[in-house]
Protein backbone atom coordinates (compact mmCIF):
# COMPACT_ATOMS: atom_id res chain seq x y z
CA UNK A 1 0.00 0.00 0.00
CA UNK A 2 1.40 3.35 -0.94
CA UNK A 3 -1.01 5.08 1.87
CA UNK A 4 -1.98 8.23 0.91
CA UNK A 5 0.59 10.35 -1.96
CA UNK A 6 -0.14 13.80 -3.20
CA UNK A 7 1.80 15.54 -6.08
CA UNK A 8 3.42 17.91 -6.63
CA UNK A 9 5.53 18.23 -3.50
CA UNK A 10 6.44 21.86 -3.74
CA UNK A 11 5.48 24.00 -6.39
CA UNK A 12 5.90 28.10 -7.44
CA UNK A 13 3.01 29.85 -8.86
CA UNK A 14 2.52 33.49 -10.17
CA UNK A 15 -0.54 35.48 -8.83
CA UNK A 16 -3.60 34.81 -10.98
CA UNK A 17 -2.61 31.13 -12.43
CA UNK A 18 -4.04 28.32 -11.75
CA UNK A 19 -3.13 24.99 -10.51
CA UNK A 20 -4.30 21.55 -9.37
CA UNK A 21 -3.21 19.56 -6.83
CA UNK A 22 -3.28 16.01 -6.82
CA UNK A 23 -4.20 12.52 -4.36
CA UNK A 24 -4.66 9.91 -4.38
CA UNK A 25 -4.95 6.86 -1.26
CA UNK A 26 -5.01 3.32 -2.05
CA UNK A 27 -6.84 1.94 0.92
CA UNK A 28 -10.44 2.17 -0.40
CA UNK A 29 -11.71 5.30 2.39
CA UNK A 30 -14.36 6.87 1.95
CA UNK A 31 -13.84 10.32 3.80
CA UNK A 32 -10.65 12.53 2.32
CA UNK A 33 -10.15 16.07 3.34
CA UNK A 34 -7.80 18.58 2.21
CA UNK A 35 -5.88 20.90 4.91
CA UNK A 36 -3.65 24.05 4.54
CA UNK A 37 -0.96 24.51 7.49
CA UNK A 38 0.27 28.14 7.17
CA UNK A 39 3.38 29.01 9.29
CA UNK A 40 3.66 28.45 12.54
CA UNK A 41 0.06 27.59 12.57
CA UNK A 42 -2.43 24.05 12.93
CA UNK A 43 -4.30 22.70 10.26
CA UNK A 44 -7.22 24.18 8.67
CA UNK A 45 -10.02 22.44 7.02
CA UNK A 46 -10.80 23.72 2.98
CA UNK A 47 -12.50 20.75 1.98
CA UNK A 48 -13.83 17.39 2.58
CA UNK A 49 -15.59 14.41 1.10
CA UNK A 50 -17.62 11.28 2.36
CA UNK A 51 -17.77 9.15 -0.41
CA UNK A 52 -17.75 9.57 -4.32
CA UNK A 53 -19.87 12.29 -5.94
CA UNK A 54 -19.99 13.87 -2.31
CA UNK A 55 -17.87 16.86 -0.80
CA UNK A 56 -18.41 19.75 1.13
CA UNK A 57 -16.79 23.21 2.37
CA UNK A 58 -14.54 23.18 5.60
CA UNK A 59 -13.07 26.22 7.50
CA UNK A 60 -11.97 28.13 4.57
CA UNK A 61 -13.23 26.92 1.09
CA UNK A 62 -12.67 30.20 -0.63
CA UNK A 63 -10.70 30.35 -3.71
CA UNK A 64 -10.34 26.59 -3.97
CA UNK A 65 -12.72 23.92 -5.48
CA UNK A 66 -12.49 20.10 -5.61
CA UNK A 67 -14.35 17.09 -7.06
CA UNK A 68 -14.48 13.09 -6.23
CA UNK A 69 -15.35 11.33 -9.26
CA UNK A 70 -13.65 8.16 -7.90
CA UNK A 71 -13.40 6.78 -4.17
CA UNK A 72 -9.10 6.93 -4.84
CA UNK A 73 -8.86 10.54 -5.88
CA UNK A 74 -9.81 14.23 -4.54
CA UNK A 75 -7.74 16.62 -6.41
CA UNK A 76 -7.68 20.38 -4.91
CA UNK A 77 -8.13 23.08 -7.36
CA UNK A 78 -6.40 26.46 -7.00
CA UNK A 79 -8.03 29.16 -9.39
CA UNK A 80 -6.48 32.61 -9.83
CA UNK A 81 -3.83 31.96 -7.26
CA UNK A 82 -3.11 34.83 -4.55
CA UNK A 83 -0.06 35.26 -2.19
CA UNK A 84 -2.61 34.26 0.61
CA UNK A 85 -3.09 30.92 -0.76
CA UNK A 86 1.10 30.24 -0.08
CA UNK A 87 1.05 27.13 2.31
CA UNK A 88 1.49 24.10 2.71
CA UNK A 89 -1.28 22.14 1.47
CA UNK A 90 -1.90 18.11 2.93
CA UNK A 91 -4.16 15.35 1.89
CA UNK A 92 -5.70 12.97 4.21
CA UNK A 93 -7.83 9.88 4.26
CA UNK A 94 -9.84 8.52 7.12
CA UNK A 95 -11.37 4.98 8.24
CA UNK A 96 -12.70 4.64 11.91
CA UNK A 97 -11.16 7.77 13.84
CA UNK A 98 -7.72 7.38 12.39
CA UNK A 99 -6.56 9.90 9.61
CA UNK A 100 -3.80 8.71 7.30
CA UNK A 101 -1.90 11.80 5.98
CA UNK A 102 -0.34 12.49 2.88
CA UNK A 103 3.24 14.31 2.98
CA UNK A 104 1.96 17.73 1.99
CA UNK A 105 2.53 20.29 -0.96
CA UNK A 106 4.51 23.24 -0.24
CA UNK A 107 3.00 26.03 -2.43
CA UNK A 108 4.29 29.50 -2.92
CA UNK A 109 2.24 32.09 -4.65
CA UNK A 110 4.32 35.10 -6.03
CA UNK B 1 -14.87 30.46 19.45
CA UNK B 2 -11.90 29.15 19.11
CA UNK B 3 -12.98 25.06 18.99
CA UNK B 4 -8.97 23.65 19.72
CA UNK B 5 -6.98 26.11 22.14
CA UNK B 6 -3.31 24.98 22.50
CA UNK B 7 -2.27 27.97 25.47
CA UNK B 8 1.72 26.85 25.36
CA UNK B 9 3.55 28.10 22.21
CA UNK B 10 6.76 26.02 23.38
CA UNK B 11 8.33 23.58 25.81
CA UNK B 12 11.16 22.20 26.81
CA UNK B 13 11.49 18.81 28.85
CA UNK B 14 14.85 17.43 30.03
CA UNK B 15 15.32 13.80 28.70
CA UNK B 16 13.99 11.22 30.28
CA UNK B 17 11.33 13.14 32.79
CA UNK B 18 7.83 13.56 31.93
CA UNK B 19 6.22 16.06 30.02
CA UNK B 20 2.23 17.54 29.66
CA UNK B 21 0.94 19.08 26.88
CA UNK B 22 -2.60 21.14 27.39
CA UNK B 23 -5.65 20.77 24.97
CA UNK B 24 -8.98 22.39 26.11
CA UNK B 25 -11.85 22.22 23.24
CA UNK B 26 -15.06 24.00 22.78
CA UNK B 27 -17.72 22.10 21.42
CA UNK B 28 -21.83 21.22 21.80
CA UNK B 29 -21.99 17.97 20.39
CA UNK B 30 -22.26 15.32 22.92
CA UNK B 31 -20.55 12.86 20.60
CA UNK B 32 -17.20 14.07 19.51
CA UNK B 33 -13.37 12.71 18.97
CA UNK B 34 -9.82 13.79 20.28
CA UNK B 35 -6.68 13.05 18.74
CA UNK B 36 -3.22 14.21 19.22
CA UNK B 37 -0.92 14.54 16.34
CA UNK B 38 3.12 15.29 16.12
CA UNK B 39 5.07 16.77 13.57
CA UNK B 40 8.48 16.47 13.32
CA UNK B 41 10.53 18.99 11.21
CA UNK B 42 10.35 16.57 8.30
CA UNK B 43 6.65 17.61 8.12
CA UNK B 44 4.33 14.51 8.03
CA UNK B 45 1.92 14.23 10.33
CA UNK B 46 2.05 11.42 12.42
CA UNK B 47 -1.30 10.43 14.66
CA UNK B 48 -0.57 9.33 17.84
CA UNK B 49 -3.16 9.10 20.12
CA UNK B 50 -7.47 9.14 20.34
CA UNK B 51 -10.01 9.77 22.91
CA UNK B 52 -14.00 9.67 22.17
CA UNK B 53 -16.19 11.15 24.17
CA UNK B 54 -17.78 8.29 25.86
CA UNK B 55 -14.60 6.41 26.59
CA UNK B 56 -14.48 5.94 30.29
CA UNK B 57 -10.71 5.20 30.72
CA UNK B 58 -8.21 7.81 29.15
CA UNK B 59 -6.28 6.38 26.06
CA UNK B 60 -2.41 5.19 26.75
CA UNK B 61 -0.91 4.08 23.83
CA UNK B 62 2.92 3.50 24.81
CA UNK B 63 4.49 6.21 26.38
CA UNK B 64 1.36 8.70 25.11
CA UNK B 65 -1.08 9.02 28.08
CA UNK B 66 -4.15 11.72 27.20
CA UNK B 67 -5.51 13.18 30.28
CA UNK B 68 -9.05 13.52 29.59
CA UNK B 69 -11.23 15.61 31.71
CA UNK B 70 -14.69 15.97 30.20
CA UNK B 71 -16.17 18.62 32.91
CA UNK B 72 -12.95 20.81 32.43
CA UNK B 73 -13.42 20.35 28.36
CA UNK B 74 -9.32 19.70 28.45
CA UNK B 75 -7.71 16.75 26.77
CA UNK B 76 -3.92 16.67 27.60
CA UNK B 77 -1.26 14.47 26.67
CA UNK B 78 1.11 13.60 28.56
CA UNK B 79 4.12 12.26 27.51
CA UNK B 80 6.32 9.85 29.75
CA UNK B 81 10.18 9.53 29.85
CA UNK B 82 10.95 11.79 26.58
CA UNK B 83 13.57 10.72 24.48
CA UNK B 84 15.23 13.44 22.11
CA UNK B 85 13.32 12.03 19.00
CA UNK B 86 10.47 13.90 20.90
CA UNK B 87 11.46 17.44 19.85
CA UNK B 88 8.36 17.90 17.48
CA UNK B 89 5.81 20.20 17.04
CA UNK B 90 2.54 18.33 18.66
CA UNK B 91 -1.29 19.64 17.60
CA UNK B 92 -4.89 18.36 19.21
CA UNK B 93 -7.69 18.05 17.35
CA UNK B 94 -11.60 17.22 17.39
CA UNK B 95 -13.65 15.63 15.21
CA UNK B 96 -17.14 16.31 16.02
CA UNK B 97 -19.35 12.92 14.59
CA UNK B 98 -22.67 14.87 14.86
CA UNK B 99 -22.13 17.92 12.96
CA UNK B 100 -20.25 17.25 9.55
CA UNK B 101 -17.77 15.04 10.39
CA UNK B 102 -15.21 18.12 10.03
CA UNK B 103 -12.13 18.07 11.89
CA UNK B 104 -10.72 21.39 14.24
CA UNK B 105 -7.10 21.79 15.01
CA UNK B 106 -5.33 23.87 17.75
CA UNK B 107 -2.43 26.33 16.70
CA UNK B 108 0.15 23.04 18.18
CA UNK B 109 3.30 23.32 21.01
CA UNK B 110 6.52 22.96 20.34
CA UNK B 111 8.31 20.38 22.07
CA UNK B 112 12.21 20.27 22.62
CA UNK B 113 13.06 17.43 24.44
CA UNK B 114 16.96 18.91 26.17
CA UNK B 115 19.91 15.95 26.85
Amino acid sequence: NAGVTQTPKFRILKIGQSMTLQCTQDMNHNYMYWYRQDPGMGLKLIYYSVGAGITDKGEVPNGYNVSRSTTEDFPLRLELAAPSQTSVYFCASRVGYEQYFGPGTRLTVT
Amino acid sequence: AQKITQTQPGMFVQEKEAVTLDCTYDTSDPSYGLFWYKQPSSGEMIFLIYQGSYDQQNATEGRYSLNFQKARKSANLVISASQLGDSAMYFCAMREENTGNQFYFGTGTSLTVIP
